[in-house]
């Protein structure tokens, strides 16, 4: 079967780090790309940036860029979602998600994990 | 990166029909394929519609999309009550600042 499987859900103070995790499984990892997506409390989906596990390119939203970093295992087959200085506007749901082949849709997701951020 | 604009809710009866738009623009929707997601509560999204009018496997025929220049539409018809969810469309934004964008999502309430 073709799945992300996520790490669970966090809760941190504001000013901690935190990396989470999104593995994949049932497929060539590296055969696609593995994007990062936001939900805060009640509102709607968020596209973070992406990675493509090949070489470990990355490439942000402007609206993220500087505040969270995507990377790899040396495997390949796990991607992190991560940040240095967690703020309590943070708290949200994280999923990640495997880009199609086109580039424009998500095909398979993970799991999703809530991030808390509260002091 | 634009937003895609979408219609805060839409409802109807079992078996009826609802249809959801999707607005973006020349860089978004415009240039690039429409992909449909459907978002339970407390459950990942799912993808439906991918290359603007193709369905994955499973996904039931009942779901349907389309383009037209900017735009873009999802049709459900035979609404049941498990289809009672937050859907998105989504797609790449070729703009100055390139991306993949999501709308603003629409609730579907069934009666």
């Amino acid at each position: 079967e073709v799945q992300l499987v996520q790490s669970g859900a966090e809760l941190k103070k504001p000013g901690e780090s935190l990396k989470i995790s999104c593995q994949g499984s049932g497929y060539t990892f590296p055969n696609y790309w593995i994007s990062w997506v936001r939900q805060m409390p009640g509102k709607g989906l968020e596209w973070m940036g992406k990675i493509d596990p090949t070489d470990s390119y990355t490439y942000y939203s402007p609206s993220f860029r500087g505040r969270v970093s995507i990377s790899l295992d040396e495997a390949r087959t796990t991607a992190y979602l991560q940040w240095n200085n967690l703020e309590a506007s943070d708290t949200a749901i994280f999923y990640c998600a495997r880009l199609t082949e086109g580039g424009e849709g998500f095909d398979i997701w993970g799991q999703g994990t809530l991030v808390t951020v509260s002091s | 990166q634009s937003v895609l604009t979408q219609p805060p809710s839409v409802s109807a009866a079992p078996g009826q029909k609802v249809t959801i738009s999707c607005s973006g623009s020349s860089t978004s929707i415009g240039s690039n394929y429409v992909a449909w997601y459907q978002h339970l509560p407390g459950a990942a999204p799912k993808l439906l519609i991918y290359e603007n009018d193709k369905r994955p496997s499973g996904i039931p025929d009942r779901f349907s999309g389309s383009k037209s220049g900017t735009s873009a539409t999802l049709d459900i018809t035979g609404l049941q009550t498990g289809d009672e969810a937050d859907y998105y469309c989504g797609t790449w934004d070729s703009s100055v600042t390139p991306g993949n964008v999501f709308g603003t999502g629409t609730k579907v309430t069934v009666l």
